[in-house]
């Protein structure tokens, strides 16, 4: 069983549909993210959750909405989304935020395509 | 303005040879950073780390040096192996904003027979 699991590992959805991301972590850590891989960028952060509290959002469109319902799991709702939005979404887990020396571990991540 | 960069996009090595991966930052606060290995089709896992306060960090073939005057830092793998191929991530993080994790552009390495 791996640390992080994500599903669905494929998504493909209209433009006018309502999906979600799910991810679940096995590590007993208390802070969880959201990070999006585009073609050619870097990973970016999307939202960070501590302690089930959402303490990030790097101006992420509303049309992405998170849910953290407990530490070990996260959830990323989606509707009216673009096809710019087509990307790789990770989830990730580590011990907290605020430590020294913070690790973070990744899922394997869900594939998006909006069409 | 990306804080940290991979001027590589990618790398071809022989096998048993060495391979090194740079990566540069420009934020002066960054005082952790990490790669990451990347297969196709899954997430980055994490292979080494270091902090601010050493200049060299190993782990089996795995070392990473850092350089805080240059600001930049590699990842030394030897001997490289075929399995080693991959696109490996630099990051790093700030003391003050440790959630926060800025990611290079990666580069692929390819380590052939």
């Amino acid at each position: 069983e791996t640390g992080v699991t994500q599903t669905p590992r494929h998504l493909v959805m209209g433009m006018t549909n309502k999906k979600s991301l799910k991810c679940e972590q096995h590590l007993g850590h208390n802070a969880m993210y959201w990070y999006k891989q585009s073609a050619k960028k870097p990973l970016e952060l999307m939202f960070v959750y501590n302690f089930k509290e959402q303490t990030e959002n790097n101006s992420v469109p509303s049309r992405f909405s998170p849910e953290c319902p407990n530490s070990s799991h996260l959830f990323l709702h989606l509707h009216t989304l673009q096809p710019e939005d087509s990307a790789l979404y990770l989830c990730a887990s580590s011990q907290a935020t605020g430590a020294s020396g913070n690790t973070i571990y990744f899922g394997e991540g869900s594939w998006l395509t909006v069409v | 303005d990306q804080q940290v960069k991979q001027n590589s996009p990618s790398l071809s090595v022989q096998e048993g040879r060495i391979s090194i991966l740079n990566c540069d930052y420009t934020n002066s606060m960054f005082d952790y950073f990490l790669w990451y290995k990347k297969y196709p089709a899954e997430g980055p896992t994490f292979l080494i780390s270091i902090s601010s306060i050493k200049d060299k960090n190993e782990d089996g073939r795995f070392t990473v040096f850092l350089n805080k005057s240059a600001k930049h830092l590699s990842l030394h793998i030897v001997p490289s192996q075929p399995g080693d191929s991959a696109v490996y991530f630099c990051a790093a993080s700030a003391s003050y904003n440790t959630d926060k994790l800025i990611f290079g552009t990666g580069t692929r390495l390819q380590v052939f027979p």
